[in-house]
């Protein structure tokens, strides 16, 4: 089955600091990626959506300067969050859609668990 | 306003009984609905797909239900067994939504006792 990786796993960073997150999906190719962000005990919300080669779609509120995401390839975009506060700690979840698949069926992956200081 | 909600954040059964959870939606008109499972830490995985035009859709001990006229799905796991513990989400993608953006409720935490 499709598979989507991240890195890192946890990360734990100081208040101030760019965090980057990377979301790979390691045996499809994937055009459209997803990032969401999910708080305890809520659903996950979607961010953006990463389009190779071309800008991403932010969703209302999501501030683009702070949440900067690149898709440099069919398999591999980047959540970089700069100058972190603690208010950004949460679960950042990437998802992938296998473009040989007509359904909107995503992939996810495990999971990134930020913590800000 | 548009709202996807799972009526129990959390459903305790006993080991071997049907477990029954439900997805209401106000205000779409999806394409299709997915069902995922997710474990405390995890990303979600996906389980189950169904159509607008589907009323039924069944994976091993899995069953899904669809019905358009109520805006609600149905997630049965028969059999449970306590590996089935975990958080069931539902998530739908409105008709003419693009790019696949799915909206997902809250989920509902599963427990099975042995």
């Amino acid at each position: 089955g499709a598979v989507v990786s991240q890195h890192p796993s946890r990360v734990i960073c100081k208040s101030g600091t760019s965090v980057k997150i990377e979301c790979r999906s390691l045996d499809f190719q994937a055009t459209t990626m997803f990032w969401y962000r999910q708080f305890p005990k809520q659903s996950l919300m979607l961010m953006a959506t990463s389009n190779e080669g071309s800008k991403a779609t932010y969703e209302q509120g999501v501030e683009k300067d702070k949440f900067l995401i690149n898709h440099a390839s069919l398999t591999l975009s980047t959540l970089t969050v700069t100058s972190a506060h603690p208010e950004d700690s949460s679960f950042y979840i990437c998802s992938a859609r296998d473009v040989e698949q007509f359904t909107d069926t995503q992939y996810f992956g495990p999971g990134t668990r930020l913590t800000v200081l | 306003s548009q709202k996807i909600e799972q009526n129990s954040e959390a459903l305790n059964i006993q080991e071997g009984k049907t477990a029954t959870l439900t997805c209401n939606y106000t205000n779409y008109s999806p394409a299709y609905l997915q069902w995922y499972r997710q474990d405390p830490g995890r990303g979600p995985v996906f389980l189950l797909l169904i159509r607008e035009n589907e009323k039924e859709k069944r994976k091993e001990r899995l069953k899904v239900t669809f019905d358009t006229t109520l805006k609600q799905s149905l997630f049965h796991i028969t059999a449970s067994q306590p590996a089935d513990s975990a958080t069931y989400l539902c998530a739908l993608v409105p008709m003419g939504g693009s790019q696949g953006n799915l909206i997902f409720g809250k989920g509902t935490k599963l427990s099975v006792k042995p």
